[in-house]
């Protein structure tokens, strides 16, 4: 599985757009690109997943580019409540085994 | 998607003693996994809980000290053996669902205490 290099925190104000680079040189042409949110005291909770290009959804964006080595979760203008530890994944398609790396917290600040 | 019970969300036991923890989920699922979780720090893969076959472990971690049963494709236990303070953790199951992607889904957690 391709290890993954995150940020070990970020600092934010509400309401800003917060950017979280992950670098992952050695990903394979299966893997798929995932990330994931977790609260304190709560399991991780899928955020958004993409292979290439950009993905979209009701939460967040992801951009991948075009050599796949790196990826960046785009939170738009974040909340107090976005205040949690952000872990990007590497794993081929149906690769359920999930490793996780660091993580970057992130702090929300009012 | 997948909705994961564990059972206990918290215990605090005596060294020395051992402790099974559930993990119940609301549709049949391909894969199950159990991860530890020690303050501040990232999840740690435990092992993968087979269907009908014995476990399969990460480097680290063995057996005797982690027995894991999985009877069916709804319900796993991950017992913590002869538990000393070092196994003072949060420990999740974690469900894939086998489709193409790789979308895993969590339990709430059991924090365990090791007195």
């Amino acid at each position: 599985l391709a290890k993954t290099t995150q940020p070990i925190s970020m600092d934010s104000y509400e309401g800003q757009e917060v950017n979280i680079t992950c670098s992952h040189n050695n990903i394979a042409t299966n893997d798929y690109i995932t990330w994931y949110q977790q609260f304190p005291s709560q399991g991780p909770r899928f955020i958004i997943q993409g292979y290439k290009t950009k993905v979209t959804n009701e939460v967040a964006s992801l951009f991948i580019p075009a050599d796949r080595k790196s990826s960046t979760l785009s939170l738009p203008r974040v909340s107090l409540s976005d205040t949690a530890v952000y872990y990007c994944l590497v794993a081929p398609t149906g690769g359920f085994k999930t490793i996780f790396g660091a993580g970057t917290r992130l702090f929300v600040k009012a | 998607s997948a909705v994961i019970s564990q059972k206990p969300s918290r215990d605090i036991c005596q060294r020395g003693t051992s402790l099974t923890i559930q993990c119940q989920v609301d549709s049949q699922v391909t894969m199950m996994f159990w991860y530890r979780q020690q303050p501040g720090q990232s999840l740690t893969l435990i092992a993968t809980a087979n269907q009908g076959s014995e476990a399969t472990y990460e480097s680290g971690f063995v057996i005797d000290k982690f027995p894991i049963s999985r009877p069916n494709l709804t319900f796993s236990t991950l017992t913590v053996s002869n538990m000393s303070p070092e196994d003072s953790s949060i420990y999740l199951c974690s469900v894939g669902l086998g489709h193409e992607n790789t979308e895993a889904f969590f339990g709430q957690g059991t924090r365990l205490t090791v007195v």
